[in-house]
Order: C-alpha cells, then sequence, then structure tokens
C-alpha cells in the first residue's frame, strides 16, 4: 500500500527557504505514470495548490508562488519542496499528493501533511 | 483566472440528504473532483471526474456536474459525514483549483 510521509522543519524563520520532503513508501515514485503535487492549507483556511512535477517532466507552479518556487524529484526518489523568502503567510499545513494528472488531475493520496510556521 | 465557488456551510439532520454545490462557469465542461476533510486529517477524495468513486467511499455519496454548477450528494446522512467538503478541476492555466470549502453539520 502506497504512503506517503512529509518531512522537514516545522520552524521557518522570515525571509528564508522552506525546504520539505516527501517520501513514497511501499511504491515507486517514478511508477505508475502518476504526478505529485504539493498543497498547502493556512490555518483555518482552504486548499491551495502549490504545484506538482512528473518525474522525468518539468514542474508545474502556481502562478502566485512561481518567483519563489521549486519542486523537484531528488537522486533518491524524494519528492522535493523549496519555497523561498518565507513570510507569515506562508505558515501553513503543507502535504504532498498523488496527482493524476492533466488533464484530469486530481489527488487521490494525500500525505499526513506538516505545519510548517514562520515565525522569528 | 478560473474560480469556484461554493457555500462556506451547509446542515443536515441525520437519515436526510446533503447537497453540496460547486459554482464554475461552464464548469459542466470540467472534470470536478470532490474531497472531504475531518479535523486535523488530510484530505481524502470521494468522489472523482464529476461522478466516480474511488475504492471504499460508499454509494451514498454521488457527484453531478452540468452547466455551470456541480453537486456533491450525500444520501442517508450520517455523523460521520460531518466534515469540510471542497470541489476541485485541473485548468490549464492556473494549475489546480479548489473551492473555497463547504462546512457540513450534521443537526
Amino acid at each position: 500500500q502506497v504512503q506517503l510521509q512529509e518531512s522537514g522543519p516545522g520552524l521557518v524563520k522570515p525571509s528564508q527557504t522552506l525546504s520539505l520532503t516527501c517520501t513514497v513508501s511501499g511504491g515507486s515514485i517514478n511508477s505508475g505514470g502518476y504526478y505529485w503535487s504539493w498543497i498547502r492549507q493556512a490555518p483555518g483556511r482552504g486548499l491551495e495548490w502549490i504545484g506538482n512535477i512528473f518525474d522525468g517532466g518539468s514542474p508545474h507552479y502556481n502562478a502566485s508562488l512561481k518567483t519563489r518556487l521549486s519542486i523537484s524529484i531528488d537522486t533518491s526518489q524524494k519528492l522535493s519542496l523549496r519555497l523561498s523568502s518565507v513570510t507569515a503567510a506562508d505558515t501553513a499545513v503543507y502535504y504532498c499528493a498523488r496527482d493524476e494528472g492533466p488533464p484530469t488531475s486530481y489527488f487521490d493520496l494525500w500525505g499526513q501533511g506538516i505545519l510548517v510556521t514562520v515565525s522569528s | 483566472s478560473y474560480v469556484l465557488a461554493q457555500p462556506p456551510s451547509a446542515s443536515v439532520a441525520p437519515g436526510q440528504t446533503a447537497r453540496i454545490t460547486c459554482g464554475g462557469d461552464n464548469i459542466g465542461s470540467r472534470s470536478v473532483h470532490w474531497y472531504r476533510q475531518k479535523p486535523g486529517q488530510a484530505p481524502v477524495l470521494v468522489v472523482y471526474a464529476d461522478s466516480g468513486r474511488p475504492s471504499g467511499i460508499p454509494e451514498r455519496l454521488s457527484g453531478s456536474n452540468s452547466g455551470n454548477t456541480a453537486t456533491l450528494t450525500i444520501s442517508r446522512v450520517e455523523a460521520g459525514d460531518e466534515a469540510d467538503y471542497y470541489c476541485q478541476v485541473w485548468d490549464r492555466d492556473r494549475g489546480g483549483v479548489f473551492g473555497g470549502g463547504t462546512k457540513l453539520t450534521v443537526l
């Protein structure tokens, strides 16, 4: 059974870079033809899609975050997220999710999420 | 940019039918997906591609999509259906687009 697990620092200082990793267990990130997405949820707010990537392909970013964002799949087959110049507005629970991919693109499997707080 | 509109809240008595709407310009031409999120938990896909049901989701949950409105219908509502529900589409320009969410209260 495929499972996703986010990891990374729970506290990031303003203006620094938020870095998270998503580990896929019970399966491979490069099998099944799936995309892999990052989604976040600010406290008490709704869901916001951050971006996605297909192994071996170029990432696709939310336009509002594009200038600060990097999503990649590293050599150990882990999904990573880097968001630079963070502010308090980036405080959120960050989820990684398996993405069926365009044009349908729904998220059928989610990690448990990791709360990242931006504060000095 | 494409926007999805959901009512912020809905309420229903146990055993009744809940209908949660998701409005968007010509949303009937798009594929709509629905998620359930309970407090402190990750969202769970409950309907995909307008009316598909993932494994493990009961038949009481169903979806439809036409014109400018997609609808998630929950029949024979139970206390355990109380949650936030989000609709979602894929937009060529914006990527993943979510509605603002509807908090369903079971009276």
